[in-house]
């Protein structure tokens, strides 16, 4: 079944500890993007990738990192997590650029920082 | 920065009734898509329209185009208790590879 997964579901952390939460799609898709959704603000662009070791800032990208070493995965990195990043965070792919294409969304991280 | 803006932010309708709502955008634009989000998951892809088209369908789902205004309309005819799910619309501008989303319509369909 074509998908993107996300790990974990939902995490609770506490402020300043380093964690990543994992997305990989079986699409073999080019384009991939991470994206938080905070209630009255909609979704916003963390950061993207068009391709392996392409990866470029959306609009907040503050206190985030990613990497991209393979095609499937796109992991995101949280450093030292701070309660301002509490939120809903989704993955997301596409065949390669958008302009023609639509976006495979994952379940969702529900992340919690105390 | 938010390109889409739904309106209106919350619907309420009958089941069986025809449910619509509206974005309007600022900057031009490649494309615009709708999803729906059932509560809390992930979006699901709806209906892609492009520049250059004024209307497409999809089953119960009609979406028009009006780049003049910057707006579009998605229309759900016959509506279903299943519908109840937020909808938002997605620009993708030129000259990037960004979906930028709005923050959304909550559809609720009383039985």
């Amino acid at each position: 079944e074509a998908q993107v997964t996300q790990n974990p579901r939902y995490l609770i952390t506490v402020t300043g500890k380093k964690l990543t939460v994992t997305c990989s799609q079986n699409m073999n898709h080019e384009y991939m993007s991470w994206y938080r959704q905070d209630p009255g603000l909609g979704l916003r662009q963390i950061y993207y990738s068009m391709n392996v070791e392409v990866t470029d800032k959306g609009d907040v990208p503050e206190g985030y990192k990613v990497s991209r070493k393979e095609k499937r995965n796109f992991p995101l990195i949280l450093e030292s997590p701070s309660p301002n990043q509490t939120s809903l965070y989704f993955c997301a792919s596409s065949v390669g650029y958008l302009k023609n294409t639509e976006a495979f969304f994952g379940q969702g991280t529900r992340l919690t920082v105390v | 920065s938010q390109q889409g803006e739904e309106d209106p932010q919350a619907l309420s309708i009958q089941e069986g009734e025809n449910a619509t709502m509206n974005c309007s955008y600022k900057t031009s634009i490649n494309n615009l898509q709708w999803y729906r989000q059932n509560s809390g998951r992930g979006l699901v892809h709806l209906i892609l329209i492009r520049s250059n088209e004024r209307e497409k369908h999809s089953g119960r789902l009609r979406v028009t185009l009006d780049t003049s205004k910057k707006s579009s309309s998605l229309l759900i005819t016959a509506s279903r208790a299943a519908d109840t799910a937020s909808y938002f619309c997605a620009t993708l501008n030129f000259g990037n590879e960004k979906l930028t989303f709005g923050t959304g319509t909550r559809l609720t369909i009383i039985p």
